[in-house]
C-alpha cells in the first residue's frame, strides 16, 4: 500500500503563515485531503480535492499540491488552530485510504 | 442534523471479538460509502476499513484482514465492525465516517469509540 509522509511537528507564531506538506506517490493520482483533530475530538475535513474548503473552514486555510506533494497552508494562525494536521488520499492501487502520519501544529 | 454516532468500544482481552456499530441520521445513508478510521494512543489515523454504499465493494487494511469485517444495514442506517482475533495493537480510538459524495473525502466523523485489548 502506499504511504504518505509528513513532518510529525510544526510551530508558527502568533498571526504569522505556516505551511504543513504531505509527500507520497498516491498524490499523483489523487488529490489530498487535509483533516485537523485536536484532543479528545473527532477529525475535521478542512480541504478537499486539493484545495476546496467545506462550509464553516475559515478562508485563512488553503490547500495546493504538485506532483507528488500537497501542502495545507494556514495564513494568520490563530491560537485555535493549534492541533494535528492529517492528509489522506486513496491507496495507488484505488482500494483503501491512507494518511499521513499527522503533523502537530504549536502556535506560540 | 448529519449525525453519526459510534458505540460498542471496551476493554477487552487479546484474542477477543468486537462489534462495532455507527448509527447515521440526517443524510441518505444508503447513497454514501463508509468508513471506520482508527488512530491509536500516540499514532496516526489508519482507514481500517471501507463499504460502499449498497455494500458489494470492500476495502480493509492489511493490518486487519482475516480479522475484521465491515458491513451495513442500509434498512437501519447502521455500518458495523466486527473485530476479531483482537491485539494488543488494535487499541485505539475508533472512528466512522462518511465519504463525500465522489470525492476521496470523508466530511462527517463520528464521535469515537474506545476499544482498549490488554489482557
Amino acid at each position: 500500500s502506499s504511504e504518505l509522509t509528513q513532518d510529525p511537528a510544526v510551530s508558527v507564531a502568533l498571526g504569522q503563515t505556516v505551511t504543513i506538506t504531505c509527500q507520497g506517490d498516491s498524490l499523483r493520482l489523487y488529490y489530498a485531503t487535509w483533516y485537523q483533530q485536536k484532543p479528545g475530538q473527532a477529525p475535521v475535513l478542512v480541504i478537499y480535492t486539493k484545495h476546496n474548503r467545506p462550509s464553516g473552514i475559515p478562508e485563512r486555510f488553503s490547500g495546493s499540491s504538485s506532483g507528488d506533494r500537497a501542502s495545507l497552508t494556514i495564513t494568520g494562525a490563530l491560537a485555535e488552530d493549534e492541533a494535528d494536521y492529517f492528509c489522506g488520499s486513496r491507496d495507488s492501487d484505488g482500494s483503501n485510504w491512507v494518511f499521513g502520519g499527522g503533523t502537530k501544529l504549536t502556535v506560540l | 442534523e448529519v449525525l453519526l454516532v459510534e458505540s460498542g468500544g471496551t476493554l477487552i482481552r487479546p484474542g477477543g471479538s468486537l462489534r462495532l456499530s455507527c448509527a447515521a441520521s440526517g443524510f441518505t445513508f444508503s447513497g454514501s460509502d463508509m468508513t471506520w478510521v482508527r488512530r491509536a494512543p500516540g499514532g496516526g489515523l489508519e482507514s481500517v476499513a471501507y463499504i460502499s454504499g449498497g455494500g458489494g465493494t470492500t476495502y480493509y487494511a492489511e493490518s486487519v484482514k482475516g480479522r475484521f469485517s465491515i458491513s451495513r444495514d442500509n434498512a437501519k442506517n447502521s455500518v458495523f465492525l466486527q473485530m476479531n482475533s483482537l491485539r494488543d495493537q488494535d487499541t485505539a480510538t475508533y472512528f466512522c465516517a462518511r465519504r463525500s459524495g465522489t470525492s476521496y473525502a470523508f466530511d462527517i466523523w463520528g464521535q469515537g469509540t474506545v476499544v482498549t485489548v490488554s489482557s
